[in-house]
């Protein structure tokens, strides 16, 4: 069946790096964009990035702008989300999303990756 | 960045009863929305997507409208499992905004 599955939670301190892994199955993954979407504790989504189905080229939310990178593995149908210089408004669940297709859009989710951020 | 205001904030309902969540965008996004449910401790699940088709799998009391700027989120005869979160995401120009949320909870 079409699914994401993600890596598993991460606790950081502030100022380091995270890497959070999706890895896709059931469909083909170099057809779809990739999104990332993340939720603060007791917080609305928030959508920080996609990347084309090629992978060479990324679109970030200003707020993400340098401090974010996503990257893919087309070989390994795998996407990636790297935070750098980590803070505490960092602490969120995240999540990874397939773009749009035919007959679908934003579907399925990844399961959510939870990252805190301890200062 | 395109806003989206999604009203109420959150309602109180009946199991059986329609509920209407509206969804108003700064600017057009044409019919590039879709509509999420979220329950606590799980991931959003897609609901509507190109502002009024069914994602697969997802029953027809599920429904969406609108084109533009104003767009609605019809659920009819709420069943328990109904009782979550409800977000709008536009995906017409980057960054994909969501709205707000709306929290239908049991009366």
């Amino acid at each position: 069946q079409v699914q994401l599955v993600q890596s598993g939670a991460e606790v950081k301190e502030a100022g380091t790096p995270v890497k959070v892994s999706c890895k896709a199955s059931g469909f083909t993954f170099p057809a779809y964009y990739m999104h990332w979407v993340r939720q603060a504790p007791g917080q609305g989504l928030e959508w920080m990035a996609m990347i084309n189905p090629s992978g060479d080229d990324s679109t970030y939310a200003r707020k993400f702008q340098g401090r974010v990178i996503v990257t893919r593995d087309t070989s390994t149908s795998t996407v990636y989300m790297e935070v750098n210089s980590l803070r505490s408004e960092d602490t969120a669940i995240y999540y990874c999303v397939r773009g749009c297709g035919s007959g679908s859009c934003f579907d399925p989710w990844g399961q959510g990756t939870r990252v805190t951020v301890s200062s | 960045d395109i806003q989206l205001t999604q009203s109420p904030s959150s309602l109180s309902a009946s199991v059986g009863d329609s509920v209407n969540i509206t969804c108003r965008a700064s600017r057009g996004v044409n019919n590039y929305l879709a509509w999420f449910q979220q329950k606590p401790g799980k991931a959003p699940k897609s609901l509507i997507y190109s502002a009024t088709s069914l994602q697969s799998g997802v029953p027809s009391k599920f429904s969406g409208s609108g084109f533009g700027t104003d767009f609605t989120l019809t659920i009819s005869s709420l069943q328990p499992e109904d009782f979550a979160t409800y977000y709008c995401q536009q995906y017409h120009l980057p960054p994909f905004t969501f709205g707000g949320g709306t929290t239908v909870e049991t009366k």
